[in-house]
């Protein structure tokens, strides 16, 4: 089984500073991927961010890191320089990659970021 | 760019009333999946088509749910008979295939019972 925990219901951060999104994960599957959505109130969710177990160096897209540590089981994202844009609600999310479980996604709870200008 | 389409985007019935969403894929996505996000949650996975034919509805509560993909395109979610705690965001999304690290979500549908 597959378990995502995001801790922070909600958080502030000031434009144009960088925030960290926390997200720890459980899993027996031997390699897995670990992904970040954004959902804005419109409903949508949007792709920002994968990492793979086996990858070795952490996942960069733009504005989004993935800070992966594997003994820790913690997958953060990282957004830097955020924009009023940036808020929204953020899932963290994992799958096998083996296929054991068909690929389903498992998502924590999410966290809530509000950009203040 | 190519989307999830979705339909309708928000929908409001009475408890114990049929109601059903339609999703269409990217075209050329064989492994479809549809997501149940109660209020306050993340997206829950209710059921997953590898072109016509259904691979996961482990989670779909199977007296009231139905989902189908006869041609292997585009798929209908029906619910009957509606129930309150059926009140959600019922997400549709798509992928070229299983395997694939990317999965492209549609707007959702909200739906209301009252």
């Amino acid at each position: 089984a597959q378990k995502i925990t995001q801790t922070q219901p909600g958080m502030f951060v000031q434009e144009k500073e960088a925030v960290t999104l926390d997200c720890t994960y459980d899993t027996s599957d031997p390699s897995y991927g670990l992904f970040w959505y954004k959902q804005p109130s419109s409903g949508e969710m949007i792709f920002l961010i994968y990492q793979g177990s086996y990858d070795q160096q952490n996942a960069t897209e733009g504005r989004y890191s993935l800070n992966f540590q594997k003994a820790r089981k913690s997958a953060n994202l990282v957004i830097s320089a955020s924009q009023l844009g940036d808020s929204a609600m953020y899932f963290c999310a994992m799958r096998a990659l083996s296929g054991g479980s068909n690929y389903k996604l498992t998502f924590g709870k999410g966290t809530l970021l509000t950009v203040n200008p | 760019e190519a989307e999830v389409a979705q339909s309708p985007r928000y929908k409001i019935t009475e408890k114990s009333q049929a109601v059903a969403f339609w999703c269409d894929p990217i075209s050329g996505h064989a492994t479809l999946y549809w997501y149940r996000q109660i209020l306050g949650q993340g997206p829950e996975l209710l059921v997953q088509f590898q072109d016509e034919s259904v691979v996961d509805d482990s989670q779909l509560p199977k007296d009231r749910f139905s989902a189908e993909r006869l041609k292997g395109v585009d798929s209908t979610l029906k619910i009957q008979p509606a129930e309150l705690g059926d009140s959600a965001m019922y997400l549709c999304a798509s992928s070229w295939r299983a395997g694939m690290n990317e999965q492209y979500f549609g707007p959702g549908t909200r739906l209301t019972v009252t």
